[in-house]
């Protein structure tokens, strides 16, 4: 298994402003997962965290708009740039453990 | 890229009946799909995976079906308690590299006592 936490937990920011959140794992992994859950929807993956090299990310989300750093194998943050309120989401990162993936708590955001 | 399908976005039964959620997937068939539960404020939490190879799994008081003909899993929940209301997601693997997914919108149980 694998124990995340994430900060903060919860934040109201104004528009235009940039939120970096913080996802600690218990143990090294290889890859971290950030996901974004928008009100009502499921889950949809942003990007991969890989450690000493570039995030990969999906299609619909670039690197200017979510910045990511991994500086070591338990530890990564996710930065929301020039937030708009489309940007109101539930934001997680993960980890697999064989095919089994542990998720964070979240960050819900709220983008005034 | 892979679309899934949950049956119903809410489901309310009674307490001790079985809850039965569907999950149908297009496109091709994944070596696994993955079942979760979410409660309100958390983040998912993995229940079952079954294996492409594997006609049905078990844990406790939930059994997955998975059929890669239809293209369909089943996940039962027996003997249904007020406890297990909750939202559950079906997920599928989404490449190659381990731990990427794609989830389905999830069906919403409720279970009244």
């Amino acid at each position: 298994s694998a124990v995340i936490s994430q900060k903060p937990s919860r934040d109201i920011c104004q528009r235009g402003t940039s939120l970096t959140i913080q996802c600690q794992v218990d143990s090294q992994v290889t890859m971290m997962f950030w996901y974004r859950q928008q009100p009502g929807q499921s889950l949809t993956l942003i990007a991969t965290a890989n450690q000493g090299s570039e995030a990969t990310y999906e299609s619909g989300f670039v690197i200017d708009k979510f910045p990511i750093s991994r500086p070591n194998l338990t530890f990564s943050t996710l930065t929301v740039s020039n937030m708009s309120p489309e940007d109101s989401s539930i934001y997680l990162c993960s980890v697999d453990r064989e095919h089994e993936q542990f998720f964070g708590p979240g960050t819900r955001l709220t983008v005034l | 890229s892979q679309k899934i399908e949950q049956n119903s976005e809410a489901l309310n039964i009674q307490e001790g009946k079985t809850a039965t959620l569907t999950c149908n997937y297009t496109n091709y068939s994944p070596a696994y799909l993955q079942w979760y539960r979410q409660d309100p404020g958390r983040g998912p939490v993995f229940l079952l995976l079954i294996r492409e190879n594997e006609k049905e799994k078990r844990k406790e008081r939930l059994k997955v079906t998975f059929d890669t003909t239809l293209k369909q899993s089943l996940f039962h929940i027996t003997a249904s308690q007020p406890a297990d209301s909750a939202t559950y997601l079906c997920a599928l693997p989404s490449g190659r590299a381990a731990g990427k997914s794609t989830f389905g919108d999830g069906t919403t149980l409720t279970v009244k006592p």
